[in-house]
């Protein structure tokens, strides 16, 4: 089975410049989230979505950052302009629901390093 | 006010010993989940166990063991007979209902042959 699908999984990029990120979450889960990993920070919860809609927000740092889930198998998250303290380790992540019960997945990642 | 703290930073062991990652959350929700993910070097996050509120039993998997005790708010997870291949960072979490993961902040294991 496929698991959670990222792209890109590295990007190199200057500041100012936009970054989108994409996910596809596991077929059938209709909850997706967006993490983000820092030394500093550790994985922190930047937004997540059920049935393709934003339930929590809270996470997003700026209104640099966006994420949108047109769709149940698409997602993306963006940073305009991008800054060299955005660099991290983007996870996406997907479960069947909200539930507590229901494990979180994760894909491997989209590397950002802003120069 | 919901919480993980993962005291131990890194530990590191000599293959064959034993290990023991501690884990305590912090939560008034009396329904919620605790997992353990692994993160090897290669970066991914690996989902090895979930366990809820209610079910105090441990749990075995091969060399792997989770010790829940309610009444310390602990999630404890060891290695048995620990070899190379479980280098890696050890995060703990807690979900609650209707929510999202909470992570303690990891800790890193290096096994040394």
């Amino acid at each position: 089975d496929a698991g959670v699908i990222q792209s890109p999984r590295h990007e190199v990029t200057e500041m100012g410049q936009e970054v989108t990120l994409r996910c596809k979450p596991i077929s059938g889960h209709n909850s997706l989230f967006w993490y983000r990993q820092t030394m500093m920070r550790g994985l922190e919860l930047l937004i997540y979505f059920n049935n393709n809609v934003p339930i929590d927000d809270s996470g997003m740092p700026e209104d640099r950052f966006s994420a949108k889930m047109p769709n149940a198998s698409f997602s993306t998250l963006k940073i305009q302009p991008s800054e060299p303290r955005d660099s991290a380790v983007y996870f996406c992540a997907s479960s069947l629901d909200t539930r507590s019960g229901n494990t979180i997945y994760f894909g491997e990642g989209s590397w950002l390093t802003v120069v | 006010a919901q919480k993980v703290t993962q005291a131990q930073t890194e530990i590191s062991v000599v293959e064959k010993e034993d290990v023991t990652l501690d884990c305590v959350y912090e939560t008034r929700d009396t329904t919620y989940y605790l997992f353990w993910y692994k993160q090897p070097p290669s970066g991914e996050l690996v989902f090895l166990i979930r366990r809820n509120s209610f079910d105090e039993q441990n749990e075995i998997s091969g060399r792997y063991s989770w010790n829940f005790q309610k009444s310390t708010s602990s999630f404890n997870f060891t290695i048995t007979a620990s070899q190379v291949v479980d280098s890696a960072v050890y995060f703990c979490a807690l979900r609650r209902s209707q929510g999202n993961l909470i992570f303690g902040k990891g800790t890193k294991l290096s096994v040394k042959p």
